[in-house]
C-alpha cells in the first residue's frame, strides 16, 4: 500500500522555525517527484514547494520562497520541509503529496497532477 | 499566475442524485486539471486527471470534462460515500494552482 505519513507540526510563535518529514511507503520513492501543500482553515489547497525526483530542482511558492527549504532522504524515502521565520499567516495543515513537477532535464521543468497525497500535520503559528 | 474559481462552493444533494461541479481557470490551461475528493481528516484521493482520465479504481459513476477554461466534475448517481470537499487542480506548464473546494453535504 502507498502510504505518506506526515510530522513535525506543532505550536510555534511568530518568527519561530518547524521541520517537517514525511515517511513514503509503498513506492519507488526516489522515482517520483515530491510536494508540499498546504490549507489553512477555511482556505483552499495551497502549493508551498515542489522537488524532484534527485532532489536537484526545487520549487517555491512566492509566500514562502526565501523562509522555507525542501529537501529529501531518498536512501531513507523521507521529505522534509525546513520552514523558518514563521509568520500567523503559515498556519494550516501541512500534506505529503506524491508528484508535482517533471524535470525532462537541464533548466526545463513543468508541472504536473499529484497522485497519492498524506493525512496531513497541522502547523499553528501563534504567540 | 492561473486562478482557479470553482463553484458551487456548497451543494447539498440526496442520494442519487446527479451533481456537477465547475471549475474555471482565468486562462486556457487546455486538459491540464486533476479533480480530488477529501474527507475531514482523511488524506485527499484522486479522482480524475487530464480533464477527463479516471483514476484507477475510482468507481465509474465520477467523470470529468472540458478543455481550454470550464471543466466539470459529474457524481452520477450519488452515494452516501460521496458526501465530501472536492477541488480541482490545473498544472499548465510553469503554473500550478487550487481551486476554492465544494462541499457536497446531505439535502
Amino acid at each position: 500500500e502507498v502510504l505518506l505519513l506526515e510530522s513535525g507540526g506543532g505550536l510555534v510563535q511568530p518568527g519561530g522555525s518547524l521541520r517537517l518529514s514525511c515517511a513514503a511507503s509503498g513506492f519507488a520513492f526516489s522515482s517520483h517527484s515530491m510536494t508540499w501543500v498546504r490549507q489553512a482553515p477555511g482556505k483552499g489547497m495551497e502549493w508551498v514547494s515542489i522537488i524532484s525526483t534527485s532532489g536537484d530542482s526545487a520549487f517555491y511558492a512566492d509566500s514562502v520562497k526565501g523562509r522555507f527549504t525542501i529537501s529529501r532522504d531518498n536512501s531513507k524515502n523521507t521529505l522534509f520541509l525546513q520552514a523558518n521565520s514563521l509568520r500567523v499567516d503559515d498556519s494550516a495543515v501541512y500534506y505529503c503529496v506524491r508528484g508535482g513537477v517533471v524535470v525532462p532535464g537541464g533548466n526545463d521543468y513543468y508541472f504536473y497532477f499529484m497522485d497519492v497525497w498524506g493525512r496531513g500535520t497541522s502547523v499553528t503559528v501563534s504567540s | 499566475d492561473i486562478q482557479m474559481t470553482q463553484s458551487p462552493s456548497t451543494l447539498s444533494a440526496s442520494v442519487g442524485d446527479r451533481v456537477t461541479i465547475t471549475c474555471r481557470a482565468s486562462q486556457s490551461i487546455s486538459t491540464w486539471l486533476a479533480w480530488f475528493q477529501h474527507k475531514p481528516g482523511k488524506a485527499p484521493k484522486l479522482l480524475i486527471f487530464d480533464a477527463s482520465n479516471l483514476e484507477s479504481g475510482v468507481p465509474s459513476r465520477f467523470s470529468g470534462s472540458g478543455s481550454g477554461t470550464e471543466f466539470t466534475l459529474t457524481i452520477s448517481n450519488l452515494q452516501p460515500d460521496d458526501f465530501a470537499t472536492y477541488f480541482c487542480q490545473q498544472y499548465n506548464f510553469h503554473s500550478l494552482s487550487f481551486g476554492g473546494g465544494t462541499k457536497v453535504e446531505i439535502k
